[in-house]
């Protein structure tokens, strides 16, 4: 069946720090792929998304490939702020059947 | 203003007391669906709703109960809640199938002692 395989977190960076959080799926067919945050007493919003291989969604910075050669849909962001601290969810939509990842929290230092 | 709203957000309540949390959206999805968020275990589907008066059991749907009798409203209803069922629940809704965004509700801090 699908699955999504987040990194555990939580991650610590200082600010600036190059950030990546890891996030690899097994899919029947052409999932697309999302990731979404949820800021502390929040509810999740979209943060970026990729509907076939090799596009690439970009969004505040952030910036994640689909690779369906690797199943991996990595999140990225070169130099982190405070402001970025969250809980990161890799998303897998295939038809009707959502899969989420566990939550990476992420947490910047100054 | 696009959005999902839920209602209560935080609700303490007893064991077997009945219980029903609202969910209503103003984008005239046609899907909707609840989750509950626990730590370690992200996000787990316990309804979703395709559109009116049709629903279907997700991952985790023992213990509740949906109804889709309108398309902007979803409500989540617990006939005897039961301390396992404390969790943070999320409404969410979307437009129809595939590649589009999902749009979430704050979130409802649910506590059963």
């Amino acid at each position: 069946g699908n699955s999504v395989t987040q990194m555990e977190g939580p991650v610590t960076l200082s600010e600036e720090a190059f950030l990546t959080i890891n996030c690899t799926y097994t899919a029947t067919g052409y999932p697309s792929l999302f990731w979404y945050v949820q800021y502390p007493g929040e509810g999740l919003q979209l943060l970026l998304k990729a509907t076939k291989a090799d596009d690439k969604g970009s969004n505040k910075g952030f910036e994640a490939t689909y690779r369906k050669e690797t199943t991996s849909f990595h999140l990225e962001k070169g130099s982190v702020q405070v402001s970025d601290s969250a809980v990161y969810f890799c998303f897998l939509d295939s038809n009707y059947q959502l899969i989420w990842g566990a939550g990476t929290k992420l947490i910047i230092k100054p | 203003e696009a959005q999902v709203t839920q209602n209560p957000r935080y609700l303490i309540t007893v064991t077997g007391k009945k219980l029903t949390v609202t969910c209503s959206q103003n984008m005239n999805h046609e899907y909707m669906s609840w989750y509950r968020q626990d730590p370690g275990l992200g996000l787990r589907q316990i309804y979703y709703s395709m559109n009116v008066e049709v629903t279907d059991k997700g991952d985790v749907p023992e213990g509740y109960k949906v109804s889709r009798k309108e398309k902007r409203n979803f409500p989540l209803i617990l006939e005897s809640p039961s301390p396992n069922q404390t969790s943070l629940y999320f409404c969410a809704s979307r437009p129809g199938q595939g590649n589009t965004e999902a749009f979430f509700g704050q979130g409802t801090r649910l506590t059963v002692v």
